[in-house]
């Protein structure tokens, strides 16, 4: 069965430090993968799609990045976090059937 | 801009009573529509998904599908305290490989 792993669960950084997290999905080839923002008590924000290798597509213009460097490993970037980068952060990945199955998200709190 | 619109609540249900969730969408193609269950500080949890007009059942949900109308709801029988969770609702759009997100909708269910 398909397993997606994201870490880490939490943490904390100062403004203007570099951010990196990492998603893995398990048992399933070429799937699409997704990074998702949510702010409290908001809905998801989709930051970021990517439907194979070293494709990437952005949907919210800002100072993130993600990368995917292999079939089933889907990365988000920051050179220099901001206040307002703060949130959970979800990668979570499909296929053909096209529902998403999350990951157990990154909670974000730069200060 | 294609849009998922739900009621944000909160809904409040007695203990054992029927909870009914309403989503309506703008995209008339859509063809793909799904529930998520989120816990506070949890990832979205796929509950139901849905293709055709009509009703599905799973255990004590349903969900129902109107396309002429654009509506999809989920209906929750013998409603528990665990129950209580936000419900999103997410329709499929075919052109951009994207899940469009609702909101979501805080159910409480009080004992």
């Amino acid at each position: 069965s398909q397993t997606i792993h994201q870490w880490p669960a939490t943490l904390v950084q100062p403004v203007g430090s570099p951010l990196s997290l990492e998603c893995t999905v398990e048992g399933t080839s070429n799937p699409n993968l997704y990074w998702y923002r949510q702010a409290a008590g908001r809905g998801l924000q989709l930051l970021f799609y990517s439907v194979g290798i070293g494709q990437i597509s952005s949907e919210v213009p800002q100072n993130l990045s993600a990368s995917r460097p292999q079939d089933r490993q889907f990365i988000l970037s920051s050179k220099k976090l901001l206040l307002s980068d703060s949130g959970f952060y979800l990668c979570a990945w499909s296929e053909l059937t096209v529902e998403a199955f999350f990951g157990q998200g990154t909670r974000l709190t730069v200060v | 801009q294609k849009e998922v619109e739900q009621n944000s609540g909160p809904l409040s249900v007695p203990e054992g009573a029927i909870a009914s969730l309403n989503c309506t969408y703008s995209d008339r193609v859509s063809q793909s529509f799904f529930w998520y269950r989120q816990y506070s500080g949890k990832s979205p949890e796929l509950i139901m998904s849905i293709y055709s007009n009509g009703d599905k059942e799973d255990g004590r949900f349903t969900a129902q599908l109107n396309k002429a109308s654009q509506y999809v709801s989920l209906l929750i029988r013998d409603s528990q305290p665990s129950d209580s969770a936000t419900y999103l609702c997410a329709v499929y759009a075919d052109s951009n490989y994207q899940l469009i997100w609702g909101a979501g909708t805080k159910l409480i269910i009080k004992p």
